[in-house]
């Protein structure tokens, strides 16, 4: 069975970029699409956005200015850059897969990343 | 963007049934909206109880269903056991924009 793992500093400065990476292991992640939502402390999951295995991308409104997600085959991984972040983007990243048309079967165990300077 | 409404909590007794639901500020939930649930536990990610309205993955405990009643989505539980006590959330597809509702925190008590 396919497994997640989030990876990328803790802490994050304000202003800065926020980098993640996802590592799958047990398949390869050109069978899959993918995700990444995020949860703040006490708070519900917010979806972040979708890359699918046909290349097709959707992203929440309030991050499509300043979010970029992309693919390391090579590596098995994928990725997420989130810009200019402020204390607001403070949360638990989760990176999810899927295979076919349903979406986020699979989670990561997800990361805190904490932006404060 | 679309508000997807859930049960801020809901309590049922061992045992019992219970039915949360996901409503949309854009209207009726339909098929197309393709409702997921997902169960979230303290400390870990979410778990996909059921997608696309009423299917569930092999992982998904037989006492939960899916369904869509009075225009919204509905997860029912019957027969709750205290594992079941979790946070759970749905999402709605807006024309392959998600949106996650704002969680239901249930109680098993």
């Amino acid at each position: 069975q396919v497994q997640l793992q989030e990876s990328g500093p803790g802490l994050v400065k304000p202003s800065e970029a926020l980098s993640l990476t996802c590592t799958v292991s047990g398949d390869s992640i050109t069978r899959y699409s993918w995700g990444w939502v995020r949860q703040p402390a006490g708070k519900g999951l917010e979806w972040i956005g979708n890359v699918f295995v046909t290349a097709n991308s959707e992203f929440s409104a309030p991050f499509k200015s300043r979010v970029t997600m992309s693919v390391d085959q090579s590596k098995n991984q994928f990725s997420l850059t989130l810009k200019s972040v402020t204390a607001a983007d403070t949360a638990v990243y989760f990176c999810a897969v899927w295979i076919g048309s349903h979406w986020f079967d699979y989670w990561g165990p997800g990361i805190l990343v904490t932006v404060a300077s | 963007q679309a508000v997807v409404t859930q049960e801020p909590s809901l309590t049922v007794s061992p045992g019992g049934t219970v039915t949360l639901t996901c409503g949309s500020s854009t209207g009726p939930v339909t098929t197309t909206n393709y409702p997921y649930w997902f169960q979230q536990k303290p400390g870990q990610a979410p778990t996909t109880l059921i997608y696309d309205t009423d299917h569930k993955h092999s992982w998904t405990p037989a006492r939960f269903s899916g369904s869509l009643l009075g225009g919204k989505g509905v997860l029912t539980l019957a027969g709750a056991r205290p594992e079941d006590e979790a946070d759970y959330y749905c999402l709605l597809s807006y024309s392959g924009v998600v949106v996650f509702g704002g969680g239901t925190k249930l109680t098993v008590l």
